[in-house]
């Protein structure tokens, strides 16, 4: 596609429910990363994969949060029992390469709001 | 961690007013971009600029890496350029790390 693709847009879940959000990167791009950004502030890495596998996942902030990307692609980011505290705008972002001359593209994020 | 600063944190603009943003960031880096992120969240990669000077339009952003700090120039500012503008450096992991960001309101 175009550009980052982010789904869905907003969630809306109740305090324990389980969530799935979903990025689907720039065509070709191996480099693919979640920040999740509250209100006020500026985005904060979550995790990052090169390929397949996760390289850095210690922005996550505890193990109620996984993310996956099996086919080095499509990525999906796992909230389970989730908390009040929970509720901010995943953002997705994508770059050519895992190198320091890579620039990120972000999606335009899911919103989540636990009530 | 790298601490990213950015001043001022807000700005009250009457279009077509000039302005300046600053970042100023604590180590070196690899990497530094600037994003704006619009009032519907939309968060739009302005410039990729380590060092030197880029222009695009009526935006243009400077980075003196050997003094730790980027500038950002809007010329002619109109209501559209409206939002947050982050700057966000890298320095030798994947991690980006943002600044709180500069809230821009360009009245018309």
């Amino acid at each position: 596609g175009a550009g980052v693709s982010q789904t869905p847009s907003n969630k809306v879940t109740e305090k324990g429910k389980y969530v799935e959000l979903r990025c689907d990167p720039i065509s070709g791009h191996t480099a693919l990363y979640w920040y999740r950004q509250s209100l006020g502030q500026g985005p904060e890495f979550l995790i990052y994969f090169q390929g397949t596998g996760a390289a850095d996942d210690s922005g996550l902030p505890n193990d109620r949060f996984f993310a996956v990307r099996p086919e080095g692609s499509v990525s999906t980011l796992k909230i389970q029992r989730t908390e009040r505290g929970d509720s901010a705008v995943y953002l997705c972002a994508s770059s050519l390469n895992s190198g320091h001359n890579s620039p990120l593209h972000f999606g335009n994020g899911t919103r989540l709001t636990v009530t | 961690g790298i601490q990213v600063e950015q001043s001022p944190p807000d700005l009250i603009l009457q279009e077509g007013a000039n302005s300046t943003l600053r970042c100023n960031f604590s180590d070196s880096v690899n990497n530094l971009q600037w994003f704006h992120q619009n009032p519907w969240g939309q968060l739009i990669n302005l410039f990729y600029i380590p060092s030197g000077t880029k222009q695009n339009g009526r935006l243009s952003a400077t980075t003196v890496a050997t003094e730790r700090y980027s500038l950002l120039y809007i010329s002619s500012s109109q209501t559209t350029d409206s939002g947050v503008y982050f700057c966000a450096v890298l320095r030798n992991d994947y991690k980006l790390s943002f600044g709180a960001g500069t809230t821009v309101t360009v009245r018309a």
